[in-house]
């Protein structure tokens, strides 16, 4: 299992553009990129999910260069209610295993 | 759609009891599911994977008789703390994945539990 390297803390202010950052240089051929959010005593909530270039939905991006190695979430315009813990995660789509590292606490001030 | 739901959300208990936890798919069907615990201020870690008609996956350094899982039916998988204590203290989140599609994994909203 891919090991992970996220930012413990950031913080922003509402309006602004978040990008959080994951390290993951021994991916493997078969591993997906997960996001996840998690608000506390919630179970985490799926955000987007990705394995090459770039991949947008309703709430995020993600972006993921050709080697792979990191990938970056994007969170356009916060709100105070994205304060939570967000988590990346890599792993190999047929074994669904995953391994949750310690996460970014992201702290959104008005 | 996707949605999984845990129930009791919170239960209280007193040390040697047993307690059951539920965890549904509600919308779709999933072969897989997956039992986590998380301590405060702590990340999620993976107890078990639990398997539709199998015996449950363990991970290192979790007791399979102490963590009973039952994954009997596609949409249902339980587990039972047996003869809990206080150190069992702590928020469990279930998840299970959708067959057949990329295989994401959904979380439950986590079921808190206290032993007194």
């Amino acid at each position: 299992l891919a090991k992970t390297t996220q930012p413990i803390s950031m913080d922003s202010y509402e309006g602004q553009e978040v990008n959080i950052t994951c390290s993951h240089n021994n991916i493997a051929t078969n591993d997906y990129i997960t996001w996840y959010q998690q608000f506390p005593s919630q179970g985490p909530r799926f955000i987007i999910q990705g394995y090459k270039t770039k991949v947008t939905n309703e709430v995020a991006s993600l972006f993921i260069p050709a080697d792979r190695k990191s990938s970056t979430l994007s969170l356009p315009r916060v709100s105070l209610s994205d304060t939570a813990v967000y988590y990346c995660l890599v792993g190999d789509i047929r074994g669904n295993k995953l391994v949750f590292g310690a996460g970014t606490i992201l702290r959104v001030k008005s | 759609g996707a949605v999984v739901s845990q129930h009791p959300s919170r239960v209280i208990c007193k040390s040697g009891t047993s307690v059951k936890i539920e965890c549904r798919s509600l919308d779709f069907q999933a072969t897989t599911m997956f039992w986590y615990r998380q301590f405060p201020k702590q990340s999620l870690m993976l107890m078990a994977t639990s398997n539709e008609g199998s015996k449950a996956t363990y991970e290192q350094g979790v007791e399979k008789d102490k963590f009973l899982i039952n994954h009997a039916s596609l949409t249902l998988s339980t587990l039972t703390v047996t003869s809990a204590h206080p150190e069992d203290s702590s928020f469990y989140i279930c998840s299970a994945t959708v067959s057949g599609g990329t295989d994401t994994q959904y979380f439950g909203p986590g079921t808190r539990l206290t032993v007194l």
